[in-house]
């Protein structure tokens, strides 16, 4: 089946360093891909996403292509802050063959230093 | 935008009773809603999708007689965990997928979650 893999954390890094948290996924149909992040104590909020190969989704300062050919959606943002410190969660359906109901990855922790 | 409540946010219930969760759409209709439990530290499995006016449909290993879930209307479902033990514990989330927006993917909405602690 349809499946995530995200890079193990966690990830920790100083203010102003540059982020990338990889993600690769294997799917059968046209996933549409998502970042959502997870801040201590609160729920999923939509960070960005794209919905076909070579789309690039971006928010906050944060970007993600969609790259088909190597089956990745690696997260980047150039200059961290220590708000950013969180859980970052990768994520893909297939609406047509899914309905809609989506697929994590296991979650990779930021935790940004001053 | 689109928003989507649960409630209670926080629930702390006994051993051996039943508690109910609520997901609501508030300013859109959904036909269809998701239930993820997420464990400490960990992922957010998928526990069932809730159809409006159907039954719920069941991920492998989850005991339907124990999460009972309920979809009345297009903006309401419920997860009720019957006989809540501690391992029950939890952070249960809901999704709610619109009614309208085609199929792009980008008409999935989050609840904020709920906290489940069973003493």
């Amino acid at each position: 089946g349809d499946s995530v893999t995200q890079m193990e954390g966690p990830v920790t890094l100083s203010e102003e360093a540059f982020l990338t948290i990889n993600c690769t996924y294997t799917a059968t149909g046209y996933p549409s891909l998502f970042w959502y992040v997870q801040y201590p104590g609160e729920g999923l909020q939509l960070l960005l996403k794209a919905t076909k190969a070579d789309d690039k989704g971006s928010n906050k300062g944060f970007e993600a292509t969609y790259r088909k050919e190597t089956t990745s959606f690696h997260l980047e943002k150039g200059s961290v802050q220590v708000s950013d410190s969180a859980v970052y969660f990768c994520a893909l359906t297939d609406v047509y063959n899914q309905g809609g109901k989506l697929i994590f990855g296991q979650g990779t922790e930021l935790s940004v230093k001053p | 935008g689109a928003v989507v409540s649960q409630h209670p946010s926080r629930v702390i219930c006994k051993s051996g009773t039943s508690v109910k969760i609520e997901c609501r759409s508030l300013d859109f209709q959904a036909t269809t809603m998701f239930w993820y439990r997420q464990f400490p530290k960990q992922s957010l499995m998928l526990m069932a999708t809730s159809n409006e006016g159907s039954k719920a449909t069941y991920e492998q290993g989850v005991e339907k007689d124990k999460f009972l879930i309920n979809h009345a209307s297009l903006t309401l479902s419920t997860l009720t965990v019957t006989s809540a033990h501690p391992e029950d514990s939890s952070f249960y989330i809901c999704s709610a997928r619109a009614l309208s927006g085609g199929y792009s993917g980008n008409t999935i909405y989050f609840g904020e979650g709920s906290w489940l602690t069973v003493v």
